[in-house]
């Protein structure tokens, strides 16, 4: 079964420097990754997503992520962050295979961006 | 487009109550799913449905049932509320075909269960 683990629960970064979010997801086989940032009392919003071709993926608001199969990881960076970026990110992984094509999320890590 | 929308933003329920979270989606879009947020953790999908008439179950479905009559609207309903299912409710839907194509979220239902 898939699964995805975001190792920090609170991340603190300065407004202006780089940001880097861990995700490791758990599947048999190449997976579709994704990133959602959910703003407090909003809904979530796609940031970007893997499916195939290039690890390197750059997605809205200056964000961009890479998919390692060896490490089984998909972290998401940012080279200088806003104030903006305050919010909750999730990772998520979905499956080829399952006729849902539901999503499964981790528990999020939540950033905390100081003037 | 509206995208998704969810009613009621927020709600409080007595324990044993039942109430009708209400999803519509206007994009066309074949696939709709229900998850819950609890604090702390990612979202846990509810229920999910294909296409209209079609509904399955998904990681935690007890508690909960769900219908689809049209392409538009996917509502949740809870039967007899329980203090478990306080959590915040999203609706997400997306066109059918590759399981890339992106889930467009609602704003969500903050649900307490008193």
């Amino acid at each position: 079964a898939q699964s995805v683990t975001q190792p920090d629960i609170h991340i603190t970064v300065s407004e202006g420097a780089s940001l880097e979010l861990r995700c490791n997801y758990s599947y048999g086989a190449t997976p579709y990754l994704f990133w959602y940032v959910q703003s407090p009392g909003q809904g979530l919003q796609l940031l970007l997503k893997y499916f195939s071709g290039d690890t390197l993926v750059q997605g809205i608001k200056g964000f961009e992520a890479e998919f390692k199969r060896s490490q089984s990881s998909f972290n998401l960076r940012k080279p200088s962050v806003h104030w903006s970026d305050a919010a909750e990110y999730f990772c998520a992984v979905g499956a080829k295979e399952t006729g849902a094509n539901n999503l499964f999320f981790g528990t999020g890590t939540r950033l905390t961006v100081i003037p | 487009n509206a995208g998704v929308t969810q009613t009621p933003k927020f709600r409080i329920l007595k324990i044993g109550q039942s109430m009708t979270l209400q999803c519509a989606q206007d994009m066309n879009h074949n696939y709709m799913y229900w998850y819950r947020q609890d604090p702390g953790m990612g979202l846990k999908l509810i229920y999910y449905s294909v296409g209209a008439g079609i509904t399955d179950k998904g990681e935690v479905p007890n508690g909960y049932n769900v219908s689809r009559s049209t392409t538009e609207d996917f509502p949740l309903r809870l039967e007899l509320a329980a203090p478990s299912q306080t959590s915040v409710y999203f609706c997400a839907s997306r066109l059918a075909g590759p399981s890339y194509n992106e889930q467009f979220f609602g704003p969500g239902t903050r649900l307490t269960v008193l």
